[in-house]
């Protein structure tokens, strides 16, 4: 079955730390990629998509994430955690015959003073 | 991008009874979706609502315990009925966006059955 797989379900950095969220994917066709964040008591927001071209993404709030098709990987990463960081973190996947977003499982990111 | 507004955005009922969620987008779309995150977990796709047309259901999920509506193309809604306390989740909408499946997603809304 085509999935999502976001390893770690919680993770904590310091403040200031590198960020580290993974995300593997299987999808028969090229898929299309999307990281969302989830703040506390609200709705998921766009962090960054790929879709096609440079497997390089930038997003908002200072994330990117890297498209590497030889791993079947879309990790999110942010070189500096900030508090305004902690949030729940959702890998999904769309592409192929059906328009329908998969999620990974979720990943809570911590951030400690 | 679309806005997209949910009501109530929280609400607390008793088991049996049926809540009715909003939903409304700020611009005309397509396709809508509806999806339940229950506590802890993912999000789960229930159904999709095309306006004109009935809402196609996910595995498990069924229309007599979901009903949908979607009667124009910035608006529907979603049913809970005869809820349990197992239905206790935030129930989120979204809608597509004109490029690459991207969807963007209203608040929420956080329902607890007693």
């Amino acid at each position: 079955a085509q999935s999502v797989t976001q390893l770690g379900s919680h993770v904590s950095v310091s403040e200031g730390a590198l960020v580290l969220l993974r995300c593997n994917y299987s999808s028969s066709v090229p898929p299309y990629l999307f990281w969302y964040v989830q703040y506390p008591n609200q709705g998921l927001q766009l962090l960054l998509k790929y879709t096609t071209g440079a497997t390089l993404v930038k997003g908002i709030n200072g994330f990117e994430a890297e498209f590497k098709k030889s791993e079947t990987s879309f990790h999110l990463t942010k070189p500096s955690a900030h508090m305004s960081d902690a949030a729940e973190y959702f890998c999904a996947k769309s592409g192929g015959a059906t328009n329908k977003l998969i999620f990974g499982t979720g990943t809570l990111l911590a951030v400690q003073p | 991008s679309a806005v997209i507004s949910q009501k109530p955005s929280r609400d607390i009922c008793q088991r049996g009874t049926s809540l009715t969620i909003q939903c409304q987008v700020d611009s005309q779309v397509t396709m809508m979706f509806w999806y339940r995150q229950q506590p802890g977990q993912s999000l789960t796709l229930i159904a999709t609502a095309n306006q004109g047309s009935e809402a196609t259901y996910e595995s498990g999920f069924v229309i007599d315990k979901f009903p949908i509506s979607r009667p124009n193309l910035t608006f529907s809604t979603l049913t809970v009925s005869n809820m349990s306390p197992e239905d206790s989740s935030i129930y989120l909408c979204s809608v597509e966006s004109d490029s690459y499946n991207e969807q963007f997603f209203g608040p929420g809304t956080r329902l607890t059955v007693l």
